[in-house]
């Protein structure tokens, strides 16, 4: 059973760094084929994907955010972190982190519950 | 503006048949990439609905079903009910952005 948790602030102020942390269960990211993705969603507006990490760390990024993104793992602690710099009231979101699957590209089959990220001063 | 193209809004009766179309371009569901789609709750997180087009995963009714064809893909929902009620979204993959896309999503309202 795969399951999947977003942890970090819920409230950051412009112009500082937002940390998130995905830490997951049922997988692992040092096995063939899996990874983790997030995908953030303002308000009242659609979904967003921000990045993916694959089991051999190869990384890919949204290129409208790639110069401020970063996606790092730590697999044996079985987590995936989100850095994004320079936050901005447009940031304002709540940001998913999800199973990736299928092979490349991929589909998202298990997604964590969501934290809502304000950023505000 | 999203990179696919949903209608923002469908509804129908309970019992009825809907449909959402999911419009892309030729960088993406028409270069041949597969369309997934994800029913999101009121207040949830999205949860895979139709994956590679046309198949559904485990638990999900046979009442929702996808296809695909060129540059579009096409989520219907059979047998309408009330806890069908939620937002929809395409999913796919474009080629020229290197970058996976989402539709704007579209609100079902089951009447």
């Amino acid at each position: 059973q795969i399951t999947l948790k977003e942890s970090g602030p819920t409230l950051v102020k412009p112009t500082q760094t937002l940390t998130l942390t995905c830490t997951f269960s049922g997988f692992s990211l040092s096995t063939s084929g899996e990874g983790v993705g997030w995908i953030r969603q303002p308000p009242g507006k659609a979904l967003e994907w921000l990045t993916v990490i694959y089991w051999d760390d190869d990384k890919r990024y949204s290129p409208s955010l790639k110069s401020r993104l970063t996606i790092t793992k730590d697999t044996s602690k079985n987590q995936v972190v989100l850095t994004l710099t320079n936050m901005d009231p447009v940031d304002t979101a709540t940001y998913y982190c999800a199973h990736g699957t299928g092979g490349d590209p991929y589909y998202f089959d298990y997604w964590g519950q969501g934290t809502l990220v304000t950023v505000s001063s | 503006q999203s990179v696919l193209t949903q209608p923002p809004s469908v509804s129908g009766a309970p019992g009825q048949r809907v449909t959402i179309s999911c419009t892309g371009s030729s960088s993406d569901i028409g270069a041949g990439y597969d369309v997934h789609w994800y029913q999101q709750l009121p207040g949830t997180a999205p949860k895979l609905l139709i994956y590679r087009n046309s198949n559904r995963p485990s638990g999900v009714p046979d009442r929702f079903s996808g296809s695909k064809s060129g540059t579009s893909a096409s989520l219907a929902i059979t047998g309408l009910q009330a806890e069908d009620e939620a937002d929809y979204y395409c999913q796919s993959y474009d080629n020229s952005l290197i970058n996976w896309v989402f539709g704007g999503g579209t609100k079902l309202t089951v009447l």
